[in-house]
């Protein structure tokens, strides 16, 4: 058990409709990433937040948003869902925000999202 | 441009043989690598790093990764391969200028057979 949780562990929903995914990290962590894990395109991240800010972002798209709380728990939410939605989304987290290059990510069980 | 290739998309090893799952990369600045196992339907697990030192990592569940700079390599090994070690197995490396990101290599599966 890496310590990071992840809800829900599934989530069936419709094109069009809009879902949010939570993540509570490591207790210490000031930093949360989330990534996109398909069959045809491997991991993909997403974005990274450091102590409520917005650190880094990779390939998220515009229909997608997220957002670190007070308490550093986050949320990633999407919106307009489409079929290619349909993933696991991992939440990771690590001690600092990174700069250092020698931080280790540990990754959350995940959520996996079925678009139907 | 950074990357790291796996360039086996699945191995096959009998129980209790030695394992090896190859990793190459290429960096602009030093080469930070890591190794994550995950098992079906699991997140990743951490296994282990190479941040500076001694070229012999050794990580978790008696996995070790050896570095090797001529070669730019970081293949991750073990010495008897059990049927659990089965899994996918993801080498990253340091994005030095990409906001210090991790650039993933595809995954290995690996299939321990009995």
């Amino acid at each position: 058990d890496s310590g990071v949780t992840q809800t829900p562990k599934h989530l069936i929903t419709a094109t069009g409709q809009r879902v949010t995914l939570r993540c509570s990290p490591r207790s210490g962590d000031l930093s949360v990433y989330w990534y996109q894990q398909s069959l045809d395109q491997g991991l993909q991240f997403l974005i990274q937040y450091y102590n409520g800010e917005e650190r880094a972002k990779g390939n998220i798209l515009e229909r997608f948003s997220a957002q670190q709380f007070p308490d550093l728990h986050s949320e990633l939410n999407l919106s307009s869902l489409e079929l290619g939605d349909s993933a696991l989304y991992f939440c990771a987290s690590s001690t600092t925000s990174g700069t250092g290059g020698t931080d280790t990510q540990y990754f959350g069980p995940g959520t996996r999202l079925t678009v139907l | 441009a950074q990357s790291v290739a796996q360039p086996e998309d699945q191995v096959n090893v009998a129980e209790g043989n030695p394992l090896t799952v190859k990793c190459t990369y290429s960096v602009s600045g030093n080469p930070y690598l890591f190794w994550y196992v995950q098992y079906p339907n699991r997140g990743l697990q951490f296994l282990l790093k190479y941040i500076t030192g001694d070229n012999l990592v050794k990580g978790s569940y008696g996995f070790e990764a050896e570095f090797n700079k001529s070669q730019t390599s970081f293949h991750l090994k073990k010495p008897s391969a059990l049927v659990s070690d089965s899994a996918l197995y993801f080498c990253a490396v340091r994005d030095w200028d990409s906001n210090y990101q991790l650039i993933w290599g595809a995954g290995t599966k690996l299939i321990i057979k009995p």
